[in-house]
């Protein structure tokens, strides 16, 4: 089956440390996407990607990182730097283009802890 | 800035009637409207989309109607179900590549029986 796989679904992090949350595609798409959902605000972008080792700032980058090593996968790191991480993490991809569909991964859920 | 503003918030409507949700965008140089439904704990899918090119588009019970002079867009579920219980986005995106969807905050709709 074709699809977007995040991993592990849930996650709880000490303060102060640093977590890679995975995500990974095999719908051959070139652009993926790190959306960051809280309660009530939607979905905020954090970072994506139009293909390999290239990405781009999202509205809410600050206090993460990302790589993009291969075309399947696009690791998201949550940095010590990030003040209120607990939140609910989406993976997508989507072919390039303007009117393309993004398929979403199941999501990870972060706790603080 | 929030770009894509999204209302109600929450909807509740009995079963058999019609739910609207209502988008309004600023930005003219979007070019692709999606709807995404998401269910608890899951990842959003997406249930239709539009391109301003068109005033309407019906998928079975889902329609979009836009209004391009007024920067606006709607969801309308028919004959609501309680399986169409769920969050639903809308989202927009510029017309050029490589950029990404921008969400709306999402409204909660519940069906009751």
């Amino acid at each position: 089956d074709g699809g977007i796989t995040q991993s592990p679904k849930y996650l709880f992090r000490k303060e102060g440390q640093n977590v890679t949350l995975s995500c990974e595609q095999n719908l051959n798409h070139d652009a993926m996407y790190w959306y960051r959902q809280d309660p009530g605000q939607g979905l905020r972008l954090i970072y994506y990607s139009q293909i390999v080792n290239d990405f781009q700032k999202g509205d809410i980058a600050e206090g993460y990182s990302v790589s993009r090593e291969k075309k399947e996968s696009f690791p998201l790191t949550v940095t010590s730097a990030q003040k209120n991480p607990t939140a609910f993490y989406l993976c997508a991809s989507s072919i390039t283009g303007v009117s393309t569909e993004a398929f979403f991964g199941q999501g990870t859920r972060l706790t603080v802890v | 800035q929030q770009q894509v503003k999204q209302s109600p918030q929450s909807l509740i409507v009995q079963k058999g009637g019609i739910s609207i949700i209502n988008c309004a965008y600023e930005n003219t140089a979007f070019d692709y409207f999606p709807w995404y439904q998401q269910f608890p704990g899951k990842g959003p899918a997406l249930l239709i989309a539009i391109r301003p090119d068109v005033s309407e588009k019906k998928e079975g019970r889902f329609t979009i109607s836009f209004n391009k002079s007024a920067k606006q867009f709607s969801l309308h579920i028919m004959d609501s179900q309680p399986g169409d219980s769920a969050t639903y986005f809308c989202a927009a995106k510029r017309n050029q590549a490589g950029t990404a969807l921008i969400f709306g905050k999402g409204t909660t709709l519940s069906v009751s029986s």
